[in-house]
């Protein structure tokens, strides 16, 4: 695709359900990174892969945050029993390799009442 | 201590001044490094990367790299109020994957 695409760019789930995001990256790009963005915050890190691997889960928050990455391409991005503190701005970048000139998708904005 | 640290500002220039960023980051092993601009409600956006020490110009925008010091800053130029907005560093540490600072916040003034 042209750019790095995320859905939904807008999720409401209540407290304790499980949601799933989605980032389809730039076509070729085999480098893939989820970050999140709370209201006035920085990007928290949470995982990169390489191709369909996770080299560094370490920036995961918590067991009920999970992700994966099929086929090189398509990453989702779930959470588990979902906490208000999950509430933020999911963002998703894609690049070439390792040259880390990264690109970013609109982002999914959950929000968990 | 931060991976990536940079002065979260708010940083306030006159309209056609200097504005100069700072960062600094801890992995010595770190090989590449960038600036994302980043609007209010907007994701961030890349503006310059820099793999060499020294100076790299574009347009009303330098970055400049400090190995040695670990120490990246942009300067931008004849600052516009449309510059005005959330300056991101981020670098490659040594795992290759990609940490960012908390950002500089920047207003132009006209």
């Amino acid at each position: 695709g042209a750019g790095v695409s995320q859905s939904p760019s807008n999720k409401v789930t209540e407290k304790g359900k499980d949601v799933e995001l989605r980032c389809d990256p730039i076509s070729g790009h085999t480098a893939l990174y989820w970050y999140r963005q709370s209201l006035g915050q920085g990007l928290e890190f949470l995982i990169y892969f390489q191709g369909n691997s996770a080299p560094d889960k370490s920036g995961l928050p918590s067991d009920r945050f999970s992700a994966e990455r099929t086929g090189g391409s398509v990453s989702t991005l779930t959470i588990q029993r979902t906490q208000q503190e999950d509430s933020a701005v999911y963002l998703c970048a894609s690049s070439l390799a390792r040259t880390g000139l990264a690109f970013f998708g609109q982002g999914t904005r959950l929000t968990v009442v | 201590q931060k991976e990536v640290e940079q002065n979260s500002g708010p940083l306030s220039v006159p309209e056609g001044a200097i504005a100069s960023l700072n960062c600094t980051y801890s992995d010595r092993g770190s090989q590449s490094f960038f600036w994302y601009r980043q609007y209010s409600g907007k994701s961030p956006e890349l503006i310059m990367f820099i793999y060499s020490n020294g100076d790299k110009e574009d347009g009303r925008f330098t970055a400049q790299l400090n190995k040695a010091s670990q120490y990246v800053s942009l300067l931008i130029r004849d600052s516009q109020p449309s510059d005005s907005a959330t300056y991101l560093c981020a670098v490659n540490p040594s795992n290759n994957d990609m940490r960012f600072g908390a950002g500089t916040r920047l207003t132009v003034k006209p």
